[in-house]
């Protein structure tokens, strides 16, 4: 089962920042945050992860909470090629387990 | 290649058939994933290589499902007997797992999968 608890859907309008929340109230502390977002028939694609230092990149930043029980995705201008499920993960970076998939967030991004 | 290859992209075939898919991961990951996508549902982990042995098969929903990776690079995932119910889109992902920790990201990067149609 998935650690994480996020919600079905979001809308943003286009250029605005899209803020996708994600909760992970049981991470353990070897465990990061992993994001990934998944546009309409095409295989998952890896956004950004953290341990517990706020992280940024070309895609996005990541905002995690003190405690690490939560997590926020932002998208700063969000646009139209936005739209997707995103899907927030925690596991530790070993890499010898699987990554676990939930529902995600349906984003969609309107003009 | 630069990324994950899948093939084939898109098969359709009679119950009851045998299929093959094919994965190759990104040059030099050692780490390989198999996953399901069925219409409209989340990704459903499958079994996992590290190297030529899969640690974690746990996935994998019967019998009918087997898996094989040789020389630590192309993966081939098999469906016997196929039903109806199998008909799914097949993700791939590869990952770098290094001998030094700092060394694994933990990204997983995915093909564009097979898309299996079971009439």
């Amino acid at each position: 089962d998935a650690k994480t608890t996020q919600p079905t859907s979001m809308d943003c309008a286009e250029g605005r920042a899209a803020n996708l929340p994600c909760n992970h109230s049981t991470i353990s502390g070897n465990e990061y945050v992993y994001w990934y977002r998944q546009i309409h028939s095409q295989g998952p694609q890896y956004i950004i992860h953290g341990l517990k230092n706020n992280e940024t990149n070309e895609m996005a930043s990541l905002i995690i909470t003190e405690d690490r029980k939560s997590s926020t995705l932002i998208l700063p201008h969000a646009t139209l090629r936005d739209t997707a499920v995103y899907y927030c993960i925690v596991r530790g970076r070993s890499g010898n387990t699987p990554l676990v998939f939930g529902k995600g967030t349906r984003l969609s991004v309107i003009a | 290649g630069a990324g994950v290859s899948q093939s084939p992209s898109n098969k359709v075939t009679e119950k009851g058939k045998d299929v093959e898919l094919r994965c190759d991961p990104i040059s030099g990951h050692t780490a390989l994933y198999w996953y399901r996508q069925s219409l409209g549902q989340g990704l459903e982990f499958l079994i996992y290589f590290q190297g030529n042995s899969a640690p974690d098969k746990s996935g994998l929903p019967s019998d009918r499902f087997s898996a094989e990776r040789t020389g630590g690079s192309v993966s081939t995932l098999t469906i016997q007997r196929t039903q109806q119910e199998d008909s799914a889109v097949y993700l791939c992902a590869s990952s770098f797992r290094g001998q030094i920790y700092l060394e694994n990201t933990g990204e997983l990067f995915f093909g564009e999968g097979s898309r299996l149609t079971v009439l």
